[in-house]
């Protein structure tokens, strides 16, 4: 069964608190993305990875930082929580870089007092 | 996106209506996947494209390189077809569209 699980789906946190956003994948891809969506807006790209330990930022990287240290997890990671990082998060794979299909998850909304 | 404009930003259809979603794109692209995002938030794929057209059910996508383009059609349009539908491309990365809301009223 091809899918990408991450946790948690509903998160608050406290301005200055740190973040941790988890993703998961069963399909062995090798390239995974980190994409936050505000109200009335599209995907915006914030880290790629293209395999284990090669990570790229994307469009919007400042303010959040990325860990993958297995193929099937990608992290995503607040250091001190701003309340403008209010949003959903999506997460992503692709087969590898040339694969243009993207299968995602179900998102984590975050919410930052 | 830049490299991809989606049209129209919003639209509205009554059940059992159809219409035609877009995406322009100002560079070549490889291959394009259109989603649905649902009233619950999760980006459902509809369809991935490298040319030509697709078909499943009352849903058809169109892909064309080289004019640089690619459609979704919508016919008998249900309810559940409510929600926001993006197209992504893929040139040397993948670009998103702004999406398209739609709205299907009873």
């Amino acid at each position: 069964d091809m899918k990408v699980t991450q946790m948690p789906r509903y998160l608050i946190k406290r301005m200055g608190e740190n973040v941790l956003l988890e993703c998961g994948q069963d399909m062995s891809h090798e390239t995974m993305y980190w994409y936050r969506q505000d109200p009335g807006l599209g995907l915006q790209l914030i880290y790629i990875s293209y395999d284990v330990d090669s990570n790229s930022e994307g469009d919007i990287p400042k303010g959040y930082r990325v860990s993958r240290k297995k193929r099937e997890h990608f992290s995503l990671i607040l250091d001190s929580a701003k309340t403008n990082q209010t949003s959903v998060y999506f997460c992503a794979s692709s087969r590898d870089i040339s694969a243009e299909t993207l299968y995602f998850g179900s998102g984590t909304r975050l919410t930052v007092l | 996106g830049d490299q991809v404009e989606q049209s129209p930003s919003a639209l509205s259809l009554h059940e059992g209506t159809g219409s035609a979603l877009r995406c322009n794109f100002t560079t070549t692209m490889r291959a394009v996947q259109w989603f649905q995002q649902n009233s619950r938030g999760s980006l459902i794929n509809l369809f991935y494209l490298a040319s030509g057209t697709k078909e499943n059910g009352r849903l058809k996508s169109t892909f064309n390189s080289k004019e640089s383009y690619s459609t979704l059609h919508i016919r008998d349009a249900q309810l559940e077809d409510s929600g926001t539908y993006f197209c992504a491309a893929a040139y040397n990365r993948i670009f998103f569209g702004d999406g398209t809301q739609l709205v299907v009223k009873p």
